[in-house]
C-alpha cells in the first residue's frame, strides 16, 4: 500500500522566494497534519484537517505560512516569503480520523533550506 | 511550554541489553499514549500505542509501561539490536481534542554490536 507522498524531498531556495510543499494522502484517510521538525523545537504540529476542512491552524507560526486542502487527495502548505529560520524537515501526516484516537502515518517529509 | 518531557536525550546500549526510555506529562486530560520510531531521512512511524485503562503492553520486544498516578510511561527495548538505532519519540493527546498529538523531544537510540 502506498503510503504518505510527500513532494519534493529537497527544496533549496532563496529568502524571499513562495515555496510549496505537497502532500498525497493516504486513500481513505479523513485527517491531515503539516508537522515541521528542528532541532531546537522538536516536531511541531503546524495545522490539521478533517475532511479537507481546517480544524486546527494554531500552530502556524505567522501568515507568511498557508495551507490548503482542495480535495481528499491533495494538500500544500505554502510559505510566502521564505526566510533562512523557515529551514527544517516538514512532515505531512495523516490518519483516519474518526471519534476517537488513531495512529498518524507520516510520510518521509521534506526537507527545506532557506538560503 | 512541553506538555510531554522525554528522558534521556540520548542513550547507548549493547548488543542485546534493554534500553529504556522515559516520559513524563502533567495534562490529565491525556488518553492515548503512542510511541513512534525514526530513522535519519524517514518520517516517524507509529511502534506501540497504549491507553491509561492499562499498565502495560507489549509486541515483541517493544514493551510500553504506564504509570496513570505518576504520569509517567516508559519504552522498554528488550535485546536490543543495532537495528534499533534511531530516534524515539514519545506523544500523548487529550481525549477532547484526540487528533492532537504532544511529542516528545525525542531520545537518540545507539545500539552498539
Amino acid at each position: 500500500d502506498a503510503g504518505v507522498i510527500q513532494s519534493p524531498r529537497h527544496e533549496v531556495t532563496e529568502m524571499g522566494q513562495e515555496v510549496t510543499l505537497r502532500c498525497k494522502p493516504i486513500s481513505g484517510h479523513n485527517s491531515l497534519f503539516w508537522y515541521r521538525q528542528t532541532m531546537m523545537r522538536g516536531l511541531e504540529l503546524l495545522i490539521y484537517f478533517n475532511n479537507n476542512v481546517p480544524i486546527d491552524d494554531s500552530g502556524m507560526p505567522e501568515d507568511r505560512f498557508s495551507a490548503k486542502m482542495p480535495n481528499a487527495s491533495f494538500s500544500t502548505l505554502k510559505i510566502q516569503p521564505s526566510e533562512p529560520r523557515d529551514s527544517a524537515v516538514y512532515f505531512c501526516a495523516t490518519s483516519t480520523g474518526g471519534s476517537s484516537n488513531q495512529p498518524q502515518h507520516f510520510g518521509d517529509g521534506t526537507r527545506l533550506s532557506i538560503l | 511550554q512541553q506538555q510531554v518531557k522525554q528522558s534521556p536525550q540520548s542513550l547507548i546500549v549493547q548488543k542485546g541489553g534493554i534500553s529504556i526510555i522515559n516520559c513524563a506529562y502533567e495534562n490529565t486530560a491525556f488518553d492515548y499514549f503512542p510511541w513512534y520510531q525514526q530513522f535519519p531521512g524517514k518520517g516517524p512511524a507509529l511502534l506501540i500505542a497504549i491507553r491509561p485503562d492499562v499498565s502495560e503492553k507489549k509486541e515483541g520486544r517493544f514493551t510500553i509501561s504506564f504509570n496513570k498516578s505518576a504520569k509517567q510511561f516508559s519504552l522498554h527495548i528488550m535485546d536490543s539490536q543495532p537495528g534499533d538505532s534511531a530516534t524515539y519519540f514519545c506523544a500523548a493527546s487529550p481525549y477532547f481534542d484526540f487528533n492532537k498529538f504532544y511529542f516528545g523531544s525525542g531520545t537518540k537510540l545507539n545500539v552498539k554490536p
